[in-house]
């Protein structure tokens, strides 16, 4: 069973540039989210999909960040101007129901200079 | 909002010797899952519990969940190098979204 895919794996831009990565998730799953990892810390969730429908983005800076499913399969994620703060690994995950357990991608590491 | 407390930080031990990471919430939970992130990689899913005090076991690791379903604990007998990494609790939010606590990054001297 192919696992969550995620692109680009790294990206580094400058503040104010704009950056997009794409998820696929495992095949039939269908909750995708969304997460933010600072260094040191635990993902953080920044949005979950049901189908192509949002469940949560309560914490999604919605003034910089957007996200979309719109097949109900891959996603999107994009920082559009991105902030030296938003330099993190970006991680997808997905679930089969939402109470299973997730599987994560690779993540992008993004860094922004 | 769901915080969980996850102790220690670190935890620096020798080959061997055992670790312990421990979870807190302040409020009862419905359940707890537990993934280990290695250096460089992912969180992968260890295992989720469910039931009050219920121990699960994998190998050398053990998962307890508390009584009251407030807290939860995974011990390692024994650690070995291929232990070493960050280990996260993860809780259930309002939406069904999971909350990780910080972590405890493990590392274990040969």
């Amino acid at each position: 069973e192919a696992g969550v895919a995620q692109s680009p794996r790294y990206k580094i831009i400058e503040k104010r540039q704009s950056v997009a990565f794409w998820c696929n998730p495992i095949s039939g799953h269908a909750t995708l989210y969304w997460y933010q990892q600072i260094l040191g810390q635990g993902p953080k969730l920044l949005i979950q999909f049901q189908n192509n429908g949002v469940v949560d983005d309560s914490q999604l800076p919605k003034d910089r960040f957007s996200a979309e499913r719109l097949k109900g399969v891959d996603s999107t994620l994009k920082i559009q101007p991105a902030k030296l703060e938003d330099s993190a690994v970006y991680l997808c995950a997905s679930t089969f129901g939402i109470s299973n357990e997730q599987f994560f991608g690779p993540g992008t590491r993004l860094t922004v200079l | 909002g769901q915080q969980v407390m996850q102790i220690p930080q670190y935890q620096h031990v020798q080959e061997g010797e055992d670790f312990t990471t421990y979870c807190n919430s302040s409020t009862t939970l419905s359940n707890i899952q537990w993934y280990k992130q290695r250096p460089g990689g992912h969180p992968v899913f260890l295992i989720q519990l469910v039931k009050s005090g219920e121990v699960k076991k994998q190998k050398r690791l053990t998962f307890q969940f508390g009584e009251a379903k407030k807290n939860s604990s995974l011990h390692i007998t024994a650690t070995q190098t291929t232990d070493v990494g960050t280990y996260f609790c993860a809780v259930r939010g309002s939406q069904g979204n999971l909350i990780f606590g910080k972590g405890t990054k493990l590392s274990v001297k040969p």
